[in-house]
């Protein structure tokens, strides 16, 4: 199977930063990367697919990038509400759907 | 709106067995494959299971395979994960997940969840 990983795992941030996530698959996933957003106790949403195509409703401050095994996510403002757990998820090699560990964004 | 009500969950003793339901609505159920996504207690996503749309092909981690089945309905919208042998490792919040396209891809939307607790 596949393995994702997502660095850091953890960030602390401010209101109106410019955050970047990246995610690294273990073998080349082309673009097929997904990105979600989960808030406490609620279930994951997603964001972007295709490793940069935004979900339709999702702010245009999120963005994704990459291909092959190394991608990103970017807020490029990063607001109040944005604050969550966000992962990364293959479908390239299916199934398992692996998804990468998680990246806390919190207040600094 | 497209919309999907996991139940089914609840407190149950180890080696005992529990059935999750999905239930589906404002789309085409049977036009669509489906997963099972659990979050254990303050831990990550875990990928569980998956059935194709019309059923005949499914897909299970190694860490329930023997002891969870999947299953759907499609004249009544419904996913289910038959969950036995449970074990503590198994307790986690369950999320039913629809597949954005029809057939392995990401996934868009998911449930609220349902909470499975397997404690004596």
């Amino acid at each position: 199977a596949i393995r994702m990983t997502q660095s850091p795992s953890s960030l602390s941030a401010s209101t109106g930063d410019r955050v970047t996530i990246t995610c690294r698959a273990s073998q080349g996933i082309s673009s097929s990367l997904a990105w979600y957003q989960q808030k406490p106790g609620k279930a994951p949403k997603l964001l972007i697919y295709a490793a940069s195509t935004l979900q339709s409703g999702v702010p245009s401050r999120f963005s994704g990038s990459g291909s092959g095994t190394d991608f990103t996510l970017t807020i490029s403002c990063l607001q109040s509400e944005d604050f969550a757990t966000y992962y990364c998820q293959q479908y390239y090699s299916y199934p398992p759907f692996t998804f990468g560990p998680g990246t806390k964004v919190d207040i600094k | 709106e497209v919309q999907l009500v996991e139940s089914g969950g609840g407190l149950v003793q180890p080696g005992g067995s529990l059935r999750l339901s999905c239930a589906a609505s404002g789309f085409t159920f049977s036009s669509y494959a489906m997963h099972w996504v659990r979050q254990a207690p303050g831990k990550g996503l875990e990928y569980v299971s998956a059935i194709s749309s019309n059923g005949d092909n499914t897909y299970y981690a190694n860490s329930v395979k023997g002891r969870f089945t999947i299953s759907r309905d499609n004249s009544k919208s419904t996913l289910y994960l038959q969950m036995g042998s449970l074990r503590a490792e198994d307790t986690a919040v369950y999320y039913c997940a629809r597949d954005a396209l029809g057939a392995y891809n990401w996934f868009d939307p998911w449930g609220q969840g349902t909470l499975v607790t397997v404690s004596s």
